[in-house]
């Protein structure tokens, strides 16, 4: 079965150091893949998308992600977090079957250090 | 443009009362998705719709069900309560994710089922 996968649960990083958030996905062809961030009390914003094509996307807020196919992994990263980018983080898959439907990995919780 | 609305954004009910969750969205989208949100699960699809009078259960449909009438309307009902669907719901519409990438998410409906 098709599924997401996102190892880091928690993590705190002090403002101003690098950011990678883990994602792994389980699917038999080449899979549509988004990173969405939700504020509290939010919904959730799209943040980058990968189709197809160049394998490292860039996002809004400073972000990017790099798909490497090998590994089946997704990662999103941030070379200098700021105090505003604590949230959480969803990585999805985008799956076409019948119809179109998106399925979300368990999210990361991301804190940031003054 | 008000884009997702749900209605009502807080709701308390008793074990084996019914209620309608109301999503509406004015931007003529097809698609029309309902997830439930649980700490540490992420976002599990519950039901979505391709246009109205077409519908499909997601990942998490028992206890729910769903109509679509009309482009703009895509209610979730919930039939005899228990306290597992004591959740936060989301509402989202797109046209065409895997191409755009993008779901429009509604603010949320905090249930809880004593």
């Amino acid at each position: 079965a098709q599924s997401v996968t996102q190892p880091d649960i928690h993590i705190t990083v002090s403002e101003g150091a690098s950011l990678e958030l883990r994602c792994n996905y389980s699917y038999g062809a080449t899979p549509y893949l988004f990173w969405y961030v939700q504020s509290p009390g939010q919904g959730l914003q799209l943040l980058l998308k990968y189709f197809s094509g160049d394998t490292l996307v860039q996002g809004i807020k400073g972000f990017e992600a790099e798909f490497k196919r090998s590994q089946s992994s997704f990662n999103l990263r941030k070379p200098s977090v700021h105090w505003s980018d604590a949230a959480e983080y969803f990585c999805a898959v985008g799956l076409k079957t019948s119809y179109d439907k998106v399925i979300f990995g368990p999210g990361t919780s991301l804190s940031v250090i003054p | 443009n008000a884009g997702v609305t749900q209605t009502p954004k807080f709701r308390i009910l008793k074990i084996g009362q019914s209620m309608t969750l109301q999503c509406a969205q004015d931007m003529n989208h097809n698609y029309m998705y309902w997830y439930r949100q649980d700490p540490g699960m992420g976002l599990k699809l519950i039901y979505y719709s391709v246009g109205a009078g077409i519908t499909d259960k997601g990942e998490v449909p028992n206890g729910y069900n769903v109509s679509r009438s009309t482009t703009e309307d895509f209610p979730l009902r919930l039939e005899l309560a228990a306290p597992s669907q004591t959740s936060v719901y989301f509402c989202a519409s797109s046209n065409d994710v895997l191409n755009t990438g993008e779901l429009f998410f509604g603010e949320g409906s905090r249930l809880t089922v004593l």
